[in-house]
């Protein structure tokens, strides 16, 4: 089965930028999505399709995915930006959806 | 307004099955794939099955730790997703939220959550 790895934490000043890894074998090759789940509540939907943002969803907020990589990029953080991030794809092979194990940011 | 309202959830002692409801409204309900994903207490989510539109042939999928007791189902006419819980064990202790998936199989659209202790 398809894995994904993200790293458990990241901690980030405020103002400074937070780069949230996703590794997979070929990644690159698949549609990344990204959700934001702040604690008492459900996930929320921030990045689709590897870049693209949901309306609502602040610019701040950006995406890449290539070779055995996606990232979840946010610029200017700030205290709101706390919450747990996963990365999610469909793996094709098995028809089953795939979420990474999440990471916890921390703003300092 | 999209909305996605899970219900059903409750304590259950292991070996019991449990239903539990995704009632929806504010979009075409039947031509959207729907998907269940749990999180267990202090845990990530874990994705636990889902049922395609019934143009797609309505079939479904499920995750190697729910397949043969958990079965997904849909009624168009209500706009509502069920998930079938058999053989419950102490390990299916979670907040099940139904999600609705997108054109690139995103979920666009969650639920609030239902607790099943087991």
């Amino acid at each position: 089965s398809y894995v994904l790895t993200q790293p458990p934490s990241l901690s980030v000043a405020p103002g400074r930028t937070a780069r949230i890894s996703c590794g997979g074998d070929n990644i690159g090759r698949k549609s990344v999505h990204w959700y934001q789940q702040k604690p008492g509540q459900a996930p929320v939907l921030v990045i689709y399709y590897n870049s693209d943002r949901p309306s609502g969803i602040p610019e701040r907020f950006s995406g890449s995915n290539s070779g055995n990589t996606a990232t979840l990029t946010i610029s200017r953080v700030e205290a709101g930006d706390e919450a747990d991030y996963y990365c999610h794809v469909w793996d094709s092979s098995s028809d089953h959806r795939v979420f990474g194990g999440g990471t916890k940011l921390t703003v300092l | 307004e999209v909305q996605v309202v899970e219900s059903g959830g409750g304590l259950v002692q292991p070996g019991r099955s449990l239903r539990l409801s995704c009632t929806t409204s504010g979009f075409t309900f039947r031509d959207y794939a729907m998907s269940w994903v749990r999180q267990a207490p202090g845990k990530g989510l874990e994705w636990v099955g889902f049922i395609k539109s019934k143009t797609y042939g309505g079939t479904g999928e499920y995750a190697a730790s729910v397949r043969g007791r958990f079965t997904i189902s849909r009624d168009d006419s209500k706009s509502i997703a069920y998930l079938h819980m058999d053989s419950l064990k102490t390990e299916d202790t979670a907040i099940y939220y139904c999600a609705r998936e997108g054109q690139q199989w995103q979920f666009d659209y969650w639920g609030q959550g239902t607790l099943v202790t087991v």
